[in-house]
């Protein structure tokens, strides 16, 4: 099982909001590390979005628009990218990441289609 | 203006070995933690190796353990990775990338190096 699941694509509106799941595998509590989102557009190197740890502890990257934003599921002990007002700049590949004792581990990533 | 900029990258044979550079500049380069991130065609960002500001401190990916060895040279500004052993599925883009808070926040990326590793 992998330690980072995230569904390999997902389409939403312009204008509408989406939710990128990002689940942790089995042992790993998601409310302990933090988590770290990343978009990459094609062509292009990845782009540090946000981190989220809770709501109390965060931290958005420079310059990325508050409509994008993180939280976490403890049911689902998964971590959500969530983002509102989508535009069709947003349409790219998004991965979570964490940071673990054996290293950094990231998600295979999402695909976001923007129509 | 921060700017990474990857080098070295090339075609080799399995088996064979290569060195990339990573230089950086528009900033205090012994302050950061750095690390080496690569694509493989077609697939997902996949974490290769991390160093810590003062090159003490340095860990790498159980795939590449062994075969890869990141270090750096504070006073030339320059990130380093040594492959060798190389093998067909090392063939990828490596990017390195700054990391402020040595952890995983990676803020500033170079636009890679392509490695092919082909017989």
């Amino acid at each position: 099982q992998a330690v980072l699941t995230q569904p390999s694509s997902l389409s939403a509106s312009p204008g509408a909001s989406a939710s990128l799941t990002c689940t942790l595998r089995s042992g790993i509590n998601v409310g302990t590390p933090w988590i770290y989102w990343y978009q990459q557009k094609p062509g292009s190197p990845p782009q540090f979005l946000l981190r989220f740890k809770s709501d109390s502890d965060k931290h958005q990257g420079s310059g990325v628009p508050s409509r994008f934003s993180g939280s976490k599921d403890a049911s689902a002990n998964a971590a959500i990218l969530l983002i509102s007002g989508l535009q069709s700049e947003d349409e790219a590949d998004y991965y979570c990441v964490i940071w673990r004792a054996s290293g950094v581990v990231f998600g295979g990533g999402t695909r976001l289609t923007v129509l | 203006q921060v700017l990474l900029v990857e080098s070295g990258g090339g075609v080799v044979q399995p088996g064979g070995s290569l060195r990339l550079s990573c230089a950086a500049s528009g900033f205090i380069f012994r302050n950061y933690g750095m690390h080496w991130v690569r694509q493989a065609p077609g697939k997902g960002l996949e974490w290769v190796a991390v160093i810590w500001h003062d090159g003490k401190n340095k860990d790498h990916s159980d795939s590449v353990e062994g075969r890869f060895t990141i270090s750096r040279d504070n006073s030339k500004n320059t990130l380093y990775l040594q492959m060798s052993s190389l093998r067909v599925e090392d063939t990828a883009v490596y990017h390195c990338a700054r990391d402020p808070g040595e952890d995983a926040e990676m803020d500033v990326w170079g636009q890679g190096t392509t490695v092919t590793v082909s017989s």
